[in-house]
C-alpha cells in the first residue's frame, strides 16, 4: 500500500516561529502537493512539485514555500506563522500528472497546525 | 476563477437509506473528475477518477456518474451504513491548468 506519512497530527505554533511540515512518501511518486483545508472552503493549493528541486506555486502561495531535497520527501516551510495560517494542511503524492486517467491521489492524514 | 460546487453541504441519514450528492464543475476544458472519501482522523482515500462523459464507476454500494457537457457528477451511495459516514470530496481537473480543484465536500452522517 502507498503510504504517505506528516510528520505531526497537532502542533502549535506561536505566531512569527518558522514552522517546518514534513512529508514522506515510500512509492517513489514524481508528484508532490501541499493543500490547506478549512471550514467551507474545498481544498487549497499551497505548492507542488513534479521533480526534485522543483517547485511551482499553487493557488495560494503567499507566506510559504517548500523545499524538495529528495524524492521522497516533501517539506513545507511557513517563514513567519500567523495566525491565518491556522489550518489543516494535507500533503498528497501521485505517480504520473494528477487529472491523467487513473492518476489518483494519495494522502496524508493531516497535520492539524494551530498559530496562536 | 474556476469553481466547483458540492450540494448538498451536509446530509444526515438512517441506516439503510440511499442518498445522492452532486458536485457542479465547469462545463469547459474538462480534463478528469475525481471523488475522494475523507473519514474523520484519516487520509483522503480516491473513490473514483472519471475522464469520459457518460462514465459511470461503480465500487461497492457506491457509484458516480459523471456529464462533462453539463459540468455535473452524482455520487450515489446504495443502502448507507454508519461506517460510509465521511465526507466526500469531488475534484475537477482542467485541460487548461492541470491541477485539481476541489468542492468543499458534502459530509454524510448515517445513523444506526
Amino acid at each position: 500500500d502507498v503510504k504517505v506519512t506528516q510528520s505531526s497530527r497537532y502542533l502549535v505554533k506561536r505566531t512569527g516561529e518558522k514552522v517546518f511540515l514534513e512529508c514522506v512518501q515510500d512509492m517513489d511518486h514524481e508528484n508532490m502537493f501541499w493543500y490547506r483545508q478549512d471550514p467551507g472552503l474545498g481544498l487549497r493549493l499551497i505548492y507542488f512539485s513534479y521533480d526534485v528541486k522543483m517547485k511551482e506555486k499553487g493557488d495560494i502561495p503567499e507566506g510559504y514555500s517548500v523545499s524538495r531535497e529528495k524524492k521522497e520527501r516533501f517539506s513545507l516551510i511557513l517563514e513567519s506563522a500567523s495566525t491565518n495560517q491556522t489550518s489543516m494542511y494535507l500533503c498528497a503524492s501521485s505517480y504520473g500528472f494528477a487529472g491523467a486517467a487513473g492518476e489518483k491521489l494519495f494522502f496524508g492524514s493531516g497535520t492539524q497546525l494551530s498559530v496562536l | 476563477i474556476l469553481n466547483v460546487e458540492q450540494s448538498p453541504q451536509s446530509l444526515h441519514v438512517q441506516e439503510g437509506d440511499s442518498t445522492n450528492f452532486t458536485c457542479s464543475f465547469p462545463s469547459s476544458n474538462f480534463y478528469a473528475l475525481h471523488w475522494y472519501r475523507w473519514e474523520t482522523a484519516k487520509s483522503p482515500e480516491a473513490l473514483f477518477v472519471m475522464t469520459l462523459n457518460g462514465d459511470e464507476k461503480k465500487k461497492g454500494r457506491i457509484s458516480a456518474t459523471l456529464n462533462t457537457k453539463e459540468g455535473y457528477s452524482y455520487l450515489y451511495i446504495k443502502g448507507s451504513q454508519p461506517e460510509d459516514s465521511a465526507t466526500y470530496l469531488c475534484a475537477f481537473c482542467s485541460s487548461n491548468t492541470g491541477k485539481l480543484i476541489f468542492g468543499q465536500g458534502t459530509t454524510l452522517q448515517v445513523k444506526p
